[in-house]
Order: structure tokens, then sequence, then C-alpha cells
């Protein structure tokens, strides 16, 4: 069965700093991946996807992540972030036979002004 | 485009009763997912539909939880009877494809309190 790590369970930035995000998959295989935010008291919104091609991914509101085969990661990075951004972010894989998604436990991401 | 629909959005039972949840998708979408979001945790997939038939209900607690998607549209999700741990946001998500090559699309969410 496939699986899904987060690196970091809680992230406290302020304004403008830099932001990188870990996840890690356990599949070998072909694996599409995804990076999901949740805003609070909102729904799940799709920041990026990746299925083929260029391994670097850019997504909406700044995002974009990097699909590194060899080591089984899709970092979320964004250069500058904005209180705005405080959410959970959630990384999440399907493939190796399974449609649905896996989820990662997620990453509650706290931007201080 | 209409989003996920889904209702209620709250509910509070008494352990071992029963409650259904409802999901109606983006018109057009073939798979129909239901996900289990406990807190402090990512969704965990408890169902798959194509169209109206079941592909992956591996992860799916048999004993107490059944799920239908008559007509291929919309899908109900039935806890019977709930257990305190059952205590979670139930989540419906709907794709396109069934490889999610166009993505997944997910409704808010019902939240249920088992006490």
């Amino acid at each position: 069965a496939q699986s899904v790590s987060q690196h970091n369970h809680h992230v406290i930035l302020s304004e403008a700093a830099s932001l990188e995000l870990g996840c890690n998959y356990s599949y070998g295989g072909t694996v599409n991946l995804f990076w999901y935010v949740q805003y609070p008291g909102q729904h799940l919104q799709l920041l990026l996807k990746y299925f083929s091609g260029d391994p670097l991914v850019k997504g909406i509101k700044g995002f974009e992540a990097e699909f590194i085969k060899s080591k089984f990661s899709f970092n979320l990075r964004k250069p500058s972030v904005q209180w705005s951004d405080t959410a959970e972010y959630f990384c999440a894989v399907s493939g190796g036979g399974a449609d649905g998604l896996t989820f990662g436990k997620g990453t509650h991401l706290i931007i201080q002004p | 485009e209409a989003g996920v629909a889904q209702s209620p959005r709250y509910k509070i039972i008494e352990k071992r009763q029963s409650v259904a949840f409802w999901c109606n998708p983006i018109s057009g979408h073939a798979t129909l997912y239901w996900y289990q979001q406990i807190l402090g945790q990512g969704p965990k997939l408890l169902i798959q539909f194509q169209n109206n038939g079941v592909v992956d209900d591996s992860q799916l607690p048999k004993d107490r939880f059944s799920a239908e998607r008559l007509k291929g549209v919309d899908s109900t999700l039935k806890i019977q009877p709930a257990k305190l741990e059952d205590s979670a946001v139930y989540l419906c998500a709907s794709s396109l494809s069934q490889t999610g090559a166009y993505g997944y699309t997910f409704g808010s969410g019902t939240r249920l309190t088992v006490v």
C-alpha cells in the first residue's frame, strides 16, 4: 500500500519568509502527485499537481513544487509567504493501482504578521 | 460550475445510533469518492465508485459502514451503529476521470460528532 509522509506537522513563519514543506511517498512506480490546501472552515482546494513532464510544477497563489523521482519527493515551495497562507497543507498521491488519493497527515502552517 | 454538494454540514449523534450522509457530485463526473478525515490527520479513502459500481472499498469498515450510488449520480454513506471513533469529517469528492487525470474536486464535508 502507498504511504505519504509529511515531515513537519506544524510550521510557524513570519511574513515574507520562504517556505518549503517536505513530502515523500512510498510507491516506486508511476504516480500522480498533488498538493491541497485547506483554509480554516473551508474545503480542500487544489494548489498544484504533477502527472508527467517538467518536474517543476507551478500552481496557484505563487506556490510551486518539484518532483524528484530518485528521492520519492514532491516538496512544496513558496519564495515569500503571506499571512493569508495560514492553512493546513496536504500532500497526496494516486497511482500504483489505486485511483483514489492517499494523503499525508498534513502540515499546519501559521504565518505571523 | 457548481461544486460537490454535501449535506448535512454537521451532525451530532449518540453512539450506537445510525447516520447517513449525502453527496451530489459535479455534473458529468463519473467517479465519486468518500473520505474520512479524523482530526489531525489527512483524509483516508473509504470507497470509490465508478458510475454506480464500486471500484475500491478495501478501507471501508463494512461491518458498520455502507455506501451506495444509485443511478450513478448522488451517493449516500451510512454508519450503523456509530462508534465514538467515527467522529470525523466525511468528505465527498468527484473526478471526471477514473485515474484522476483531471484532478479531484472536494465538497465541504459533513462533520460528525459521536457522543
